[in-house]
């Protein structure tokens, strides 16, 4: 079964901390990686696209991907309130198909 | 900036009836997608569509679902015989290409079958 995994959460941190939101992903030919923000009730916004190993800067959000430990994270710095929600990770080229598997998401919370 | 619009917001439909949630995806995108995601679970993947034909279907699209692009802009999700399980939020998408740099969703139409 090709997976997706994520912490459920929630995870809560200070306001103008850095959260870590980590993902695992179970196909190893799996080669692009995307992070979603859900608000409750709203449909997911793309956040972040990576497709190489390294890190990838977009203003407060950086993302992580560690093919070899097949592992992908979002760090969002100087946390604000606003930035809670449910993040989701979304991999594609699971089982050679171009859509893209969700994971069930991880909820975050910043604490003013 | 582009958007993906869904109608309704909201469908209310008695079990065994039938539904159909339009979708109006981003003029210059190719690819169309539903998704579905019930109540507090993940996002789950219906349906893609590309040149007036389905590309990829999951297990969850059986004969009871249906996709149809009937002008150049609308693309729809036809839900026959709808019964309990199927409410849940549905979620459009559309992107450039197949590889996708990320899908646009729509905001979603959510459906309750009572």
């Amino acid at each position: 079964q090709k997976e997706v995994e994520q912490n459920s959460g929630p995870l809560s941190v200070p306001e103008g901390a850095i959260a870590s939101l980590n993902c695992t992903y179970s196909d190893r030919g799996s080669q692009s990686f995307f992070w979603y923000r859900q608000y409750s009730g709203k449909s997911p916004e793309l956040i972040m696209s990576i497709y190489s190993n390294g890190d990838k800067e977009d203003g407060r959000f950086t993302a992580q991907l560690n093919k070899a430990s097949q592992y992908v994270s979002l760090l969002i710095r100087d946390s604000q309130p606003s930035d809670s929600a449910t993040y989701l990770c979304a991999v594609n080229m699971i089982g050679g198909s171009y859509i893209p598997t969700f994971g069930r998401g991880t909820s975050l919370i910043v604490h003013p | 900036e582009p958007e993906v619009t869904q109608t309704p917001s909201h469908q209310v439909t008695q079990m065994g009836q039938e539904v159909i949630l339009r979708c109006v995806p981003i003029s210059n995108h190719l690819y169309f997608y539903w998704y579905r995601q019930i109540l507090g679970q993940k996002v789950e993947f219906l349906v893609s569509f590309y040149n007036n034909e389905i590309s990829e279907k999951s297990e969850i699209f059986d004969d009871q679902f249906s996709v149809e692009r009937p002008d150049g802009s609308n693309f729809t999700l036809k839900i026959r015989s709808t019964k309990l399980e199927d409410s849940a939020m549905y979620f459009c998408a559309s992107s450039e290409s197949a590889r996708g740099n990320g899908y646009t969703f729509g905001s979603g139409t959510r459906l309750t079958v009572v």
